[in-house]
């Protein structure tokens, strides 16, 4: 069964930064690049960053450029975001994907005084 | 940016009808391979987004063939055919052709 296990999401100060986890199994981790997508309360989906399957290329919104990073890690199957000089519009649920069939359950980060 | 526009924002179906939701995209989504690169997501109430057609026309695995979609290069149709209650939630379309990705605003299927 394929699984896609996110970790990580906790309430933070703006200007903080955070760190995401998203462990995978049930399939070939490393054969497929792997992307962050977000969601805002009540908002639709919005593309964050991919990471291609060697880790050689990265991807990222304008919005993010800069203070996120993207990396995964192919022995341990888990695809990483480092979030840095958080804010308040970065507020959301995060998923770990595929971006086409395989996606996790997500995990809610907070940018709040 | 690719700009991907849903329409309607909400259909309301009764079970056993049929509902279309359309996506205009403002470029074409055919790439140099020959493959449109558009997707279709449902997100049920409280879930994941989960994929339903991929490469424009491609059922995912496991999704029942009551969808389908069809289209051109900038203009697509998702058909639900026999609506089921398990159907309710919000559709997304989707294109991977370029950076950055971009997806639909959604349309909220409601069932009547």
């Amino acid at each position: 069964e394929v699984q896609l296990v996110e970790s990580g999401g906790v309430l933070v100060q703006p200007g903080r930064s955070m760190k995401l986890s998203c462990a995978a199994s049930g399939f070939t981790f490393s054969s497929f690049p792997m992307a962050w997508v977000r969601q805002a309360p009540t908002k639709g989906l919005e593309w964050v960053a991919t990471i291609s399957t060697s880790g050689g290329s990265t991807y990222y919104r304008d919005s993010v450029k800069g203070r996120f990073t993207i990396s995964r890690d192919n022995a341990k199957s888990t695809l990483y975001l480092q979030m840095d000089s958080l804010r308040s519009e970065d507020t959301a649920t995060y998923y770990c994907t595929t971006i086409g069939a395989y996606w996790g359950q997500g995990t809610l980060v907070t940018v709040s005084s | 940016d690719i700009v991907l526009t849903q329409a309607p924002l909400s259909v309301s179906v009764t079970p056993g009808e049929s509902a279309s939701i359309s996506c205009r995209s403002s470029k074409s989504l055919l790439s140099s391979k020959g493959i449109t690169s558009l997707y279709w997501y449902l997100q049920r109430p409280g879930k994941s987004p989960q994929l339903l057609i991929y490469q424009m026309s491609n059922l995912a695995s496991g999704v029942p063939d009551r969808f389908s979609s069809s289209g051109s290069e900038t203009d697509f149709t998702l058909k639900i055919s026999k609506v089921e209650t398990e159907d309710v939630g919000v559709y997304y379309c989707g294109h991977r052709l370029e950076y950055p990705l971009t997806f639909g605003s959604g349309t909220k299927l409601e069932i009547k």
